[in-house]
């Protein structure tokens, strides 16, 4: 069945350090991928998405590129802060479906 | 606006007895998604309805899990009979349509069963 993997957490940075939490997913066709925030104590928010290979997805300083080869569509930034501390969940979306499937989550703490 | 609201944040139940929870969607929107986000599981899709579409229940775990969805609006997650295992955090989402891409997630109903 679909199923998407994300790197295991927790995941502990510094302040301005360089993040990447890897997710790869098995689907067959071409997804919709996406990457939900979970911010302590508040609902999952939409990050950013991509509908179609080699499509960037990006917000708040947050890139995704959708790579159909590696099955892959890591979120990477540049430089944390500790306001970027939360749950990242990378989620498929099949054509023609309407659920979403979920990877585990990432716990990710950037420290001052 | 208002985004997608939920009832009760929380819930603490006996083991047996049955619990309702409450969603609103976002005003306008015609799809609506139950899912559950639980320790083991992680966040699993229980239950999508669809304007006046018979719903795709194809997530829900066991027949103890029921939902409903008044007037193309507001939608009831009823589970009988609870046990240990149903605890967790259920989420509500809301979209435009059943093919849009984007859901909006509630806050969720924290439940524990006793």
């Amino acid at each position: 069945g679909d199923s998407v993997t994300q790197m295991e957490g927790p995941v502990t940075l510094s302040e301005e350090a360089f993040l990447t939490i890897n997710c790869t997913y098995t689907a067959t066709g071409y997804p919709s991928l996406f990457w939900y925030v979970q911010y302590p104590g508040e609902g999952l928010q939409l990050l950013l998405k991509a509908t179609k290979a080699d499509d960037k997805g990006s917000n708040k300083g947050f890139e995704a590129t959708y790579r159909k080869e590696t099955t892959s569509f890591h979120l990477e930034k540049g430089s944390v802060q500790v306001s970027d501390s939360a749950v990242y969940f990378c989620a498929l979306k099949k054509q023609g479906a309407q659920k979403l499937v979920f990877g585990q989550g990432t716990r990710l703490t950037i420290n001052p | 606006g208002a985004g997608v609201s939920q009832s009760p944040s929380n819930k603490v139940t006996e083991k047996g007895k049955d619990v309702e929870l409450r969603c609103d969607p976002i005003s306008g929107h015609t799809a609506l998604y139950w899912y559950r986000q639980s320790l083991g599981q992680g966040l699993e899709f229980l239950i999508y309805f669809q304007g006046n579409s018979a719903p795709d229940k194809s997530g829900l775990p066991s027949d103890r899990f029921s939902a409903e969805r008044t007037g193309g609006s507001v939608s009831t997650l009823t589970i009988q009979r609870t046990q240990q295992e149903d605890s967790a955090v259920y989420l509500c989402a809301s979209s435009t349509s059943g093919g849009a891409d984007t859901q909006y997630f509630g806050p969720g109903t924290r439940l524990t069963v006793l």
